[in-house]
């Protein structure tokens, strides 16, 4: 079983809609939670940092943690073309971990 | 800042080929990555500098497999001999000491025959 797992779609959705994203992870230690984007034939970005259980708000984005279900999700609203693009969850379990621990990623196409 | 540069963005090569991928971190950040992406296996962590020293280099899969950093500017990873199975998308990725936000570059796509 890996450490992250993560749906790999892929997710097809009409511009508009709202799209859900999660990811489950069965270690207990993991306390910091990303979410990278990568646009075909590009590196991942950084799209969302949070910290422990809670959700963060970004623009149309947001994160939520549930650290007692090991469940992680990450929402866009208001879904755009320009949201196609694949979406990583990554997490550790410190700060100054450097070996961050990604799922799969997720494929997402928004249809105008 | 141009961000993380890597070169080349695209090698074909043939099996038993000596391949050497660049790159340039982001001016003043300290932790460099190498990754490889693949379908089967996803994002992998090949190699971690900090200060250019290799710190971690578990993930490197075989001897065929070198990196280095002789500079705070410039680092290589060197496959030799290549095979298929390195048919791969190898990141470079640098950060300011152990941190979530990796800046990624842009990626070198190397197909192996």
């Amino acid at each position: 079983q890996k450490e992250v797992e993560q749906d790999p779609g892929p997710l097809s959705v009409p511009e508009g809609a709202i799209v859900s994203l999660n990811c489950t992870y069965s270690n207990s230690a993991f306390q910091y939670f990303m979410w990278y984007r990568q646009y075909s034939r590009k590196g991942p970005e950084l799209l969302m940092y949070t910290y422990s259980s809670g959700n963060k708000e970004d623009g149309r984005f947001t994160a939520q943690v549930d650290k007692s279900s090991k469940y992680i999700s990450l929402f866009i609203r208001d879904s755009q073309p320009s949201d196609s693009a694949t979406y990583l969850c990554a997490m550790s379990a410190s700060s100054n971990d450097y070996k961050l621990s990604f799922g799969a990623g997720t494929t997402v196409t928004v249809r105008a | 800042d141009a961000g993380v540069i890597q070169s080349p963005r695209h090698e074909v090569t043939e099996m038993g080929q000596e391949v050497t991928l660049r790159c340039k971190p982001i001016s003043g950040h300290n932790s460099l990555f190498w990754y490889r992406q693949t379908m089967m296996r996803g994002l992998e962590l090949l190699i971690y500098f900090n200060n250019n020293v290799p710190i971690d280099d578990s993930g490197m899969p075989e001897d065929r497999f070198s990196a280095k950093m002789p500079n705070a500017s410039f680092s290589t990873l060197k496959i030799q001999p290549s095979e298929p199975r390195d048919s791969a998308v190898y990141f470079c990725a640098s950060s300011l000491e152990f941190s979530g936000e990796l800046f990624f570059g842009e990626g070198s796509r190397l197909t192996v025959l």
